[in-house]
């Protein structure tokens, strides 16, 4: 069975401060895939990166990095200079290759950046 | 482009009554499906999916049920609601590639109420 857990339930910072958001996911399988996604009020879930577990690397887009750790089970999000837009609910999910497309999300984290 | 359509948007529903919700994929053809209900401030419970037209799992027994009558629509439906299914429902798509963790892109969203 799958588990994302995502322990951080809310987040506020300052406009321009940094923000890392944990996950650590737990899985039996070898190949699997983990994604994160950034949830606004407005309600729709935005995809923002997919990453298979045989590629280790760190990943940025602009503001955004990754650091995906086997050794520890983590792939963590870091929104760096943060904005208001950047308040949102965001979570982290898991897919197995033996489980098919089917996620598993963790419950969430709710940033809050004050201007 | 691919875009995902549902509606209605918001809905208010008394106990006891009918429901169907609608989902639409522009763009793409033969994608996996996926309902997802998010109950408020938690996170998001896979419903149903589908791999193609008739094919549909559940992922949890429960009051509701879902059809695809076409290639590029989901159906989420219900003969009486129950005030436990008030939520947030989310469809969502994917492409079928078959090598799984494929990426799932998910539509606007319809908010239920049950009074």
């Amino acid at each position: 069975a799958q588990k994302v857990t995502q322990a951080q339930t809310e987040i506020s910072v300052v406009e321009k401060e940094d923000v890392t958001l944990d996950c650590v996911y737990e899985t039996r399988d070898t190949t699997y895939y983990l994604f994160w996604y950034k949830q606004p009020p407005s309600g729709e879930l935005v995809f923002l990166i997919r990453r298979n577990s045989f590629d280790e690397q760190n990943e940025i887009s602009g503001r955004y990095s990754w650091n995906f750790q086997k050794s520890t089970s983590s792939f963590n999000f870091t929104i760096t200079a943060s904005q208001v837009v950047d308040s949102a609910v965001y979570f982290c999910a898991l897919s197995t290759k033996a489980a098919g497309n089917k996620l598993t999300f963790g419950g969430g984290t709710r940033v809050l950046v004050k201007p | 482009s691919q875009t995902i359509h549902q509606w209605p948007a918001t809905l208010v529903q008394p106990v006891g009554s009918p429901l169907s919700l609608e989902c639409t994929v522009e763009g793409t053809s033969n994608p996996n499906l996926y309902w997802y209900r998010q109950a408020a401030g938690r996170g998001l419970q896979l419903l149903f999916y589908s791999v193609g037209i008739g094919q549909i799992s559940s992922e949890v027994p429960q009051n509701l049920s879902a059809s695809r009558p076409q290639d590029r629509q989901f159906i989420l439906s219900s003969k009486k609601l129950l005030l436990s299914d008030s939520g947030f429902y989310l469809c969502a798509w994917s492409p079928a590639l078959g090598t799984g963790g494929d990426t799932q892109y998910f539509g606007p969203g319809t908010r239920l109420t049950v009074l």
